[in-house]
């Protein structure tokens, strides 16, 4: 079975602050992904990853980055939290071939206050 | 511009019966389309995936169907049981598109008893 682990389930910090998400998969997937998830929005693709230090932004990269330094591990930094980026994080990793079927991590749910 | 669209924010099915939830789409590239399921407070699980040239996919009593013409698809769920109450997300892949899904904005799908 594919698995994906997030590094935090909940996460609580301050506006400002320096936050690190950590996602690791373990299946030798090429492609990684990190979605936000808010309420009537759906997911929302904020950066990707095709290849070891290789990036592409997404629908809204403002306010993160990205780091692939090994090819089971992808993060999501979010420079200087801001209370608007209270959100779920979700992880995502996929095979090179169709359908691309995406599995996901459990979420990180961070709260900026 | 929503590329696919979940007109129904909600739905909601009497146990037993069958569930039917609606997903549109306006990129004529796409070739893939996937269906996931979220619980609250868990990452989207991969459901089923049709592929462009087919018309029809079945798992169990999960069934897609595909309308190009019309660039229509539905997820069937049948029976309908309380532990498939969760939030459904259409998704689809384009040719050439870097192995992206774009997803829709998700149906919460409620199952009384």
């Amino acid at each position: 079975d594919v698995k994906v682990t997030q590094s935090s389930r909940y996460l609580v910090k301050r506006t400002g602050e320096k936050v690190f998400l950590e996602c690791v998969q373990d299946m030798d997937h090429e492609n990684m992904f990190w979605y936000r998830q808010d309420p009537g929005l759906g997911l929302r693709l904020i950066y990707f990853s095709y290849d070891v230090k290789m990036k592409e932004k997404g629908d809204i990269p403002e306010g993160y980055s990205v780091s692939r330094e090994k090819k089971e591990r992808f993060s999501l930094i979010l420079e200087s939290a801001s209370t608007n980026q209270t959100s779920m994080y979700l992880c995502a990793s996929s095979l090179l071939a169709p359908p691309y079927e995406q599995y996901f991590g459990p979420g990180t749910r961070l709260t900026v206050t | 511009d929503q590329q696919v669209k979940q007109n129904s924010p909600s739905l909601s099915v009497q146990e037993g019966r069958i569930s039917i939830l609606n997903c549109d789409y306006t990129n004529s590239m796409f070739d893939y389309f996937l269906w996931y399921k979220k619980y609250p407070a868990e990452g989207p699980t991969f459901l089923i995936s049709i592929s462009s040239i087919k018309d029809k996919n079945e798992d169990g009593r999960f069934t897609v169907f595909l309308n190009k013409s019309a660039k229509h698809l539905s997820l069937h769920i049948v029976p309908s049981q309380p532990g498939v109450s969760a939030v459904y997300f259409c998704a689809a892949s384009a040719k050439g598109g870097s192995e992206k899904l774009v997803f829709g904005k998700g149906t919460k799908l409620t199952v009384n008893p």
